[in-house]
């Protein structure tokens, strides 16, 4: 079965700080790879697909990278707002959709 | 502008039959590209993808609970409906619809959600 496995499962961090998420699928999905942004009590929100592009309205200080099975989520310069948890997905249908089971960012 | 919202039942018992359905607007689930997936989540846990539909009808669902779930389309009221049967108290989650445009780039991208609603599987 495909996995995806991010990494860490949660990390604190400040204001302005640099941080970066990994998305690691158990076999190679090329760039179908997606990330969204979750607060508490609200659906996600996409800010990625493709690996690398963005979503419109999504800040520039999110990037994302990647291909194969390794893909990395950055937001350059946290904001208050950014704090949330973070879902990579798998978007290629073949063999399924599959989501990662979250980064919580949490306030240092 | 493009919204999608769910309904269906708050509280089912055990053994019961879900339905969910996903009133659209904004676009129509017939429109080459288009597909509507359905998305669920437990308290404090992860997205777990449960199925998907796509404009020409073509259906995915998740291996694990194929067996359990289908999904169907109302293009004429613009709606989506997730059946799932024997409902059991694991499967207490928010369920939400999402909408997505499928292409070679970007494959199934779920680039607007709904709301989501709370199920809670009780006796």
């Amino acid at each position: 079965d495909m996995q995806m496995t991010q990494s860490p499962s949660s990390v604190s961090a400040s204001v302005g700080d640099r941080v970066t998420i990994t998305c690691r699928a158990s076999q190679s999905i090329s760039s179908w790879l997606a990330w969204y942004q979750q607060k508490p009590g609200k659906a996600p929100r996409l800010l990625i697909y493709a690996a690398s592009n963005l979503q419109s309205g999504v800040p520039s200080r999110f990037s994302g990278s990647g291909s194969g099975t390794e893909f990395t989520l950055t937001i350059s310069s946290l904001q208050p707002e950014d704090f949330a948890t973070y879902y990579c997905q798998q978007t290629n249908t073949f063999p399924v959709i599959t989501f990662g089971q979250g980064t919580r960012l949490e306030i240092k | 502008q493009i919204t999608l919202k769910e309904s269906g039942p708050t509280l089912v018992k055990p053994s019961q039959t879900l339905t969910l359905t996903c009133t659209f607007s904004g676009f129509s689930v017939s429109t080459n590209g288009v597909a509507v997936g359905w998305i669920r989540q437990p308290p404090g846990k992860a997205l777990e993808w449960l199925a998907l539909i796509y404009w020409d009808d073509d259906k995915r669902y998740s291996p694990s609970l194929k067996n359990r779930i289908s999904i169907t389309k109302d293009t004429s009221k613009n709606q989506v409906v997730l059946t799932m049967t024997n409902m059991d108290p694991g499967d207490t989650a928010t369920y939400y619809c999402a909408h997505s445009l499928v292409d070679v780039v970007s494959a199934v991208t779920f680039d607007i959600w709904g709301q989501g609603t709370l199920v809670t599987v009780s006796s």
